[in-house]
């Protein structure tokens, strides 16, 4: 049973650019969630997807938007990237209506020059 | 503002003894806990949860106590593994739903042999 992947594992941007980062969710699960990880930190809550719609966002600006396709993977686009934004995001799947244990993927580790 | 906080960056424990790790919360709104580990290069693994309706939930040899009144919330490992060796992050959220996960910063467990 495969887990949450996600894609690229690693990524190398300059300021201005756009990134777009990949994730598929464990088997059965229909909830997405992305996390932005900065070193010495903990995840912090970017935004969740639900039937293909954003249910929730965090205290992200709109340069960070997301789509989630009907086979429920997800994607997670930046604009105009700044130097800030060099971190590790982690995608998250879990099953909606059941006890909310949020399966991590290994991240995308993306740096911004 | 930090709702979930890990005031302990790092703990090193001797192989076979307790491990007590952390965690205080702010926020009364949260109902529900969880527990991740997080290995370098791997995304954070689900370790043990509990609700607030509780206030002890073990699993083998991890054990989570949680204080409302206090808002504090520890993990216990017994015994301590030298594959206990991670990054241990608390997690809190409210509405017992898919809502978004509040992480703490972490606190780095090493275990000597």
């Amino acid at each position: 049973d495969a887990g949450v992947t996600q894609s690229p594992t690693h990524l190398i941007k300059t300021r201005g650019q756009q990134v777009t980062l990949r994730c598929s969710p464990k088997s059965g699960h229909d909830t997405v969630s992305w996390y932005q990880q900065a070193l010495g930190q903990g995840p912090q809550f970017i935004f969740q997807y639900y039937e293909e719609e954003e249910r929730q966002r965090g205290n992200f600006p709109d340069r960070f938007s997301g789509h989630q396709f009907p086979n429920y993977s997800s994607e997670l686009n930046v604009n105009a990237l700044l130097l800030g934004d060099s971190a590790l995001y982690l995608c998250a799947s879990s099953l909606t209506g059941v006890l909310n244990i949020q399966y991590f993927g290994a991240g995308t580790r993306l740096s911004v020059l | 503002d930090q709702q979930v906080k890990q005031n302990s960056p790092s703990l090193s424990v001797q192989e076979g003894r307790i491990s007590i790790l952390n965690c205080d919360y702010t926020n009364s709104m949260f109902d529900y806990f969880l527990w991740y580990k997080k290995y370098p290069a791997e995304g954070p693994t689900f370790l043990i949860s509990i609700s607030s309706i509780k206030d002890k939930n073990e699993d083998g040899r991890f054990t989570v106590f949680l204080n409302k009144s206090a808002k504090h919330l520890s993990l216990h490992i017994v015994p301590s593994q030298p594959g206990d060796s991670a990054v241990y992050f608390c997690a809190a959220l409210s509405n017992f739903g898919n809502e978004k996960l509040t992480f703490g910063t972490g606190t780095r467990l090493t275990i000597i042999p």
